[in-house]
C-alpha cells in the first residue's frame, strides 16, 4: 500500500502568518493517464471533511484563494497565505492513484 | 444542493453485521463512482471503499476485504455498505463520498458503528 507521511503533525500558527504542511507518499502518485491523483482535506472540529484541493493544485469550487497546493511525483505540500481563525482544524492529504487509497496522519493547525 | 445522508449505524455485538445506506440527492448519481471513509473516535480518516459509477467494479481497504461489501442502486440514489464480521476496531463513524471525476466535493455527515459487547 501507498504509504502518505504528513509533517508536522501539529502546527501552531500566528493569525495572519503562512503555514505549510508536507505530504510524501511512497511512491510515485503520476497515474497512467498523465494526471496525479493528490487529494487534500481540511476537517474543522466536528465537521464532516472538506475538500480543498484536487489534482495536486486545483482549488475546490467556493475555497478561498488562501489555500494552494503544490508538488510533484512523490512530494506535496498545502500552504495557506494568511491563516485565519476559521482554518483551524486537521488537514488530510489523500492519494487516489493506486488502490487501496490511502490518507496520511493529519496535521492539526492551532492558533498560537 | 447535493446531499449525502448516512444511515443505519448503531450499537452491534463482536461478529454482528450492518447494512449501512447513504441516500444521494442534488446531482446525477449514477455520473460519479462513491466512496466510504470512515473515522474512529479521535483518530484520522480511513478510506473504506469504492464503487463505480455503474457498480461493475469495487475496491476495498485490505483491512475490511472480505468482511465489508459495497453496493448501489442507481433507481434508488442510494449507496450501501454491508458489514459483516464487525470487530471492535471497526467502531468509527463511516461517511459516504462522491468522487466526482477525482474530485470529492461532498461528503455526508457521517453514521455511527459501535462495536462492543
Amino acid at each position: 500500500d501507498v504509504v502518505m507521511t504528513q509533517s508536522p503533525l501539529s502546527l501552531p500558527v500566528t493569525l495572519g502568518q503562512p503555514a505549510s504542511i508536507s505530504c510524501r507518499s511512497s511512491q510515485s502518485l503520476v497515474y497512467s493517464n498523465g494526471n496525479t491523483y493528490l487529494n487534500w482535506f481540511q476537517q474543522r472540529p466536528g465537521q464532516s471533511p472538506r475538500r480543498l484541493i484536487y489534482e495536486v493544485s486545483k482549488r475546490g469550487s467556493g475555497v478561498p484563494d488562501r489555500f494552494s497546493g503544490s508538488g510533484s511525483g512523490t512530494e506535496f505540500t498545502l500552504k495557506i497565505n494568511r491563516v485565519e481563525a476559521e482554518d483551524v482544524g486537521i488537514y488530510y492529504c489523500m492519494q487516489g492513484t493506486h488502490w487501496p487509497y490511502t490518507f496520511g496522519q493529519g496535521t492539526k493547525l492551532e492558533s498560537k | 444542493e447535493v446531499q449525502l445522508v448516512e444511515s443505519g449505524g448503531g450499537v452491534v455485538q463482536p461478529g454482528g453485521s450492518l447494512r449501512l445506506s447513504c441516500a444521494a440527492s442534488g446531482f446525477t448519481f449514477d455520473d460519479d463512482d462513491m466512496h466510504w471513509v470512515r473515522q474512529a473516535p479521535g483518530k484520522g480518516l480511513e478510506w473504506v471503499s469504492r464503487i463505480s459509477a455503474n457498480g461493475d467494479s469495487t475496491h476495498h481497504a485490505d483491512s475490511v476485504k472480505g468482511r465489508f461489501t459495497t453496493s448501489r442502486d442507481n433507481s434508488k440514489n442510494s449507496l450501501y455498505l454491508q458489514v459483516n464480521g464487525l470487530r471492535t476496531e471497526d467502531s468509527a463513524l463511516y461517511y459516504c463520498a462522491r468522487d466526482h471525476l477525482g474530485s470529492y466535493p461532498d461528503w455526508g455527515q457521517g453514521t455511527l458503528v459501535t462495536v462492543s459487547s
